[in-house]
Parts: structure tokens; C-alpha cells; sequence
């Protein structure tokens, strides 16, 4: 059982289009994240949701917008993609606070690898 | 500014030893994360660190020094799976991670 799953696993897309990323987690966490890994392989914080309320919302574009229908699923929508989108998108999820202790780890998806061309 | 800091990459030889070093600086300090990346694979979690001292778990061990800002991933015995990249993070006064870029470790026969 995949613990959290985020379709699709590749994207590949032209300029000025709109894409959604949708991300499930059946761990029973309270607590989900958005994360971009960029080509040098840093991972930023994008978004986090607690129980379907946002609670980190970093300075990204306001191209990019998630939406968690409930505290199992964020789903990330993305208008009017540019080059610089092209990343590897990480979906995760915690118990609580990921920062906050050993017994809130990070659970990632396996990632979207988004291209745009 | 927050800032962690660890080398980009290094290599080791199967059955050795190695040591993955990381600094930190961070606007407060709750704790120092360390997860493993195969390459194209999500990142998993590997072991945390709050106070100072060394935790061991198996293979694997985690050191920290909060006075010295710095943290060390150290593996044992090591095996061809264990290529991959390791990625320091560090909690800071808010909880939040702040991440390194990863150290690619090469595993050679």
C-alpha cells in the first residue's frame, strides 16, 4: 500500500498552460506539504496544510495555488506554467509539525517530475 | 541568514566507512533531520537529532554538536545501496525545515 501517492509521475507541457498535481496520503497525518526540488536538488517549502487549513504559504507565485479538499489529500494547481516551473514536485505528509520531533518524520511521494517546454 | 551547509559529493569504497558532514545556521534550533535520496526517489527519513551526542541505529549513526552548529551522518560497512544523496535539514525556532542541497555519496566496488 503506497503511503503517499501523487499523480501524475510525469508532466510534460508547453508554455502559458494550466496543471494540477493531486497528492493522496492514507497515513491518518494531520499535517501536508508541497515541496519543489530544483535542478541543484535544494527542496523549498511551498506550501502546508493542517487538517485542510493553511499554514505555510511561501513566497511563490500566486500562479501556483493547492487546494485540500480534505486532511488526506492537497492536491496543486499551477496556471499559466513558465520554463522556470520545470522541477521535481514532492508531495509529504507529517504528523504535527515535521520539524517538530523524531516522531514526526516527513513521508514524501515518489514526485512529479514537471517539464516544461 | 539560515544556512546549512554540507559537501556536494563524496566517495567511498564498499565494506568502509564514511562521514557526511553538515553546519547549520538557523534563526533557532529544534532539532537536525537527516533523510536518504535515491536518485530519482522520494527522500526517507534516516534519524534525528536534538540533543548532542551520537544515536546509533544499526548501520547508521547521527551525531550533533548544537554549541558548534554541526551535525555528522556517519555509515558503516558500506554497500552498493547505499548510493545515494543525504540531505541535512535543520528545524528551526518555528519548526520549519531548512534544507542542504544533499551530499551525493558514490559507492565504489
Amino acid at each position: 500500500d503506497t503511503a503517499v501517492s501523487q499523480t501524475p509521475k510525469y508532466l510534460v507541457t508547453q508554455m502559458g498552460n494550466d496543471k494540477s498535481i493531486k497528492c493522496e496520503q492514507n497515513l491518518g497525518h494531520d499535517t501536508m506539504y508541497w515541496y519543489k526540488q530544483d535542478s541543484k536538488k535544494f527542496l523549498k517549502i511551498m506550501f502546508s496544510y493542517n487538517n485542510k487549513e493553511l499554514i505555510i504559504n511561501e513566497t511563490v507565485p500566486n500562479r501556483f495555488s493547492p487546494k485540500s479538499p480534505d486532511k488526506a489529500h492537497l492536491n496543486l494547481h499551477i496556471n499559466s506554467l513558465e520554463l522556470g516551473d520545470s522541477a521535481v514536485y514532492f508531495c509529504a505528509s507529517s504528523q504535527g509539525r515535521a520539524g517538530a520531533s523524531y516522531n514526526s518524520p516527513l513521508h514524501f511521494g515518489n514526485g512529479t517530475r514537471l517539464t516544461v517546454t | 541568514g539560515q544556512n546549512i551547509d554540507q559537501p556536494t559529493e563524496m566517495t567511498a569504497t564498499e565494506g568502509a566507512i564514511v562521514q557526511i558532514n553538515c553546519t547549520y545556521q538557523t534563526s533557532g534550533f529544534n532539532g537536525l533531520f537527516w533523510y536518504q535520496q535515491h536518485a530519482g526517489e522520494a527522500p526517507t527519513f534516516l534519524s534525528y537529532n536534538v540533543l548532542d551526542g551520537l544515536e546509533e541505529k544499526g548501520r547508521f549513526s547521527s551525531f550533533l554538536s548544537r554549541s558548534k552548529g554541526y551535525s555528522y551522518l556517519l555509515l558503516k560497512e558500506l554497500q552498493m545501496k547505499d548510493s545515494a544523496s543525504y540531505l541535512c535539514a535543520s528545524s528551526d525556532s518555528n519548526y520549519q525545515l531548512i534544507w542542504g542541497a544533499g551530499t551525493k555519496l558514490i559507492i565504489k566496488p
